[in-house]
């Protein structure tokens, strides 16, 4: 089945810097990749989504990339701002099956 | 659009006792996931149901864990007995159709086995 890496696991960044958190996925079927944010307590929540026959998209601050040769994609967040810190997870997808990542705590420090 | 609903939200038990949570999907969401979510660690998929039909249940141990959804809308997830290591969150999610679409998640139901 697929496995999906996620790193770091925490991150803690200034205010105003950017962030990036990486996912690798072993599965070359693998055709979607979400990810989500989830503050302490909540659920988790879709705050981008990318398929495979795009390498990049971009909404505002948040973008992300996917390299279908090296199986792996990555989450990138400007400017960061306190309220960017939570957890992050990423997941990747063919057809039914959803796997996700073990997650990254970021932290934005003011 | 309402969102995922679950019940309960907490609740606490003692091992060998058993429970069960409910989920209600979004209306017209055919695809319905059941995951736990231990402390740390990212969601894990116990069973995915579309319409009434299970369509994975690889991970999900069969021993002690059942869920349905027999009319194809709302389901629920049993655990019986519970064990110490099964304190997790459980998530349900719907989606519209199968994989390559958003899914939405419910609160959660936060489940301590003493």
């Amino acid at each position: 089945g697929e496995n999906v890496e996620q790193h770091p696991s925490t991150l803690s960044v200034q205010e105003g810097d950017s962030a990036v958190i990486k996912c690798t996925y072993s599965d070359s079927a693998s055709n979607y990749f979400p990810w989500y944010k989830q503050e302490l307590g909540k659920r988790p929540q879709l705050i981008i989504d990318i398929r495979s026959n795009v390498g990049e998209k971009k909404d505002q601050r948040i973008a992300v990339t996917l390299n279908k040769t090296a199986k792996h994609f990555s989450l990138h967040i400007t400017e960061t701002q306190p309220e960017d810190s939570a957890v992050y997870f990423c997941a990747a997808s063919f057809g039914n099956q959803f796997y996700f990542g073990t997650g990254t705590s970021l932290t934005v420090i003011p | 659009e309402a969102g995922v609903a679950q019940s309960p939200r907490y609740k606490i038990i003692e091992k060998r006792q058993s429970v069960a949570f409910w989920c209600n999907p979004i209306s017209g969401h055919a695809t319905l996931y059941w995951y736990q979510q231990i402390l740390g660690q990212g969601p894990k998929l116990l069973i995915q149901f579309q319409n009434n039909g299970v369509v994975d249940d690889s991970q999900l141990p069969k021993d002690r864990f059942s869920a349905e959804r027999l009319k194809g809308v709302d389901s629920t997830l049993k655990i019986q007995p519970a064990k110490l290591e099964d304190s997790a969150v459980y998530l349900c999610a719907s989606s519209f159709l199968d994989g390559g679409n958003e899914q939405f998640f419910g609160p959660g139901t936060r489940l301590t086995v003493l």
